[in-house]
């Protein structure tokens, strides 16, 4: 069974439209998050989410939205895709959002804008 | 802000012998972890270490931390070529809510 799952795997798309990417996670977590990581690795938080609720929201522009309809789910809406929104996005789920536990991730959905 | 700094950032072994990363960073922690990424996949957590321990123990792997240096580092012995991924080293604080802030990662290629 896939403890975190993320889809679409691959999403290649044009700028300027709207796309969005689901997580689930089946481990019970109270905690899901959001990362970015870029072409050369570096992995970067987005959003964290505590029982649907929103607790770190960093310097995201806001055409990037977080949904999360219940704790085992939560999912990205980008708007207006750019360019350098190319990158491969990473859903993690943790059991508490305290920092004190190990993080699950999902295999990343890779976001290519033409 | 990035929050770690990994050296090197690759390095190429032979199976057998033992690799070791290093981590530095640079304000106080509550814990830090390591992180497994093969190619094309997600992150796999490998151990964490909290701020009152020094060193710890599993498997294959041992990491040890020195905050008064800010830094850690992560052994491998007897390195197998299932061991080659890029090896991230991430750090939470106190009162972050719980986010990791990632090393910039070192690529590990361990040659049968």
């Amino acid at each position: 069974d896939t403890a975190v799952s993320q889809t679409p795997k691959y999403l290649v798309t044009q700028m300027g439209n709207d796309k969005s990417i689901k997580c689930e996670q089946n481990l019970g977590h109270d905690t899901m998050y959001w990362y970015k990581q870029d072409s050369k690795k570096f992995l970067k938080i987005m959003f964290s989410y505590n029982n649907k609720e929103l607790i770190i929201n960093e310097t995201v522009p806001n055409r990037f939205s977080p949904k999360s309809p219940d704790k085992a789910h939560l999912n990205l809406h980008i708007n207006s895709l750019e360019l350098g929104d190319s990158a491969v996005y990473f859903c993690a789920s943790s059991q508490s959002g305290q920092g004190d536990q190990p993080q699950h991730f999902g295999d990343g959905t890779r976001l290519s804008i033409l | 802000s990035q929050q770690g700094e990994e050296d090197p950032q690759a390095l190429s072994i032979q199976e057998g012998e033992n690799a070791t990363m290093n981590c530095s960073y640079k304000t106080s922690i509550n814990n830090l972890q390591w992180y497994r990424q093969n190619s094309g996949r997600g992150l796999v957590h490998l151990i964490l270490i909290r701020s009152n321990e020094r060193e710890k123990h599993s498997g294959r792997l041992r990491v040890t931390l020195d905050t008064s240096k800010k830094s850690s580092s992560l052994l491998i012995t007897a390195s197998r070529a299932a061991d080659t991924a890029s090896y991230f080293c991430a750090t939470t604080s106190y009162n972050q809510g719980g986010k990791l802030i990632f090393g910039q990662g070192t690529e590990l290629s361990v040659k049968p």
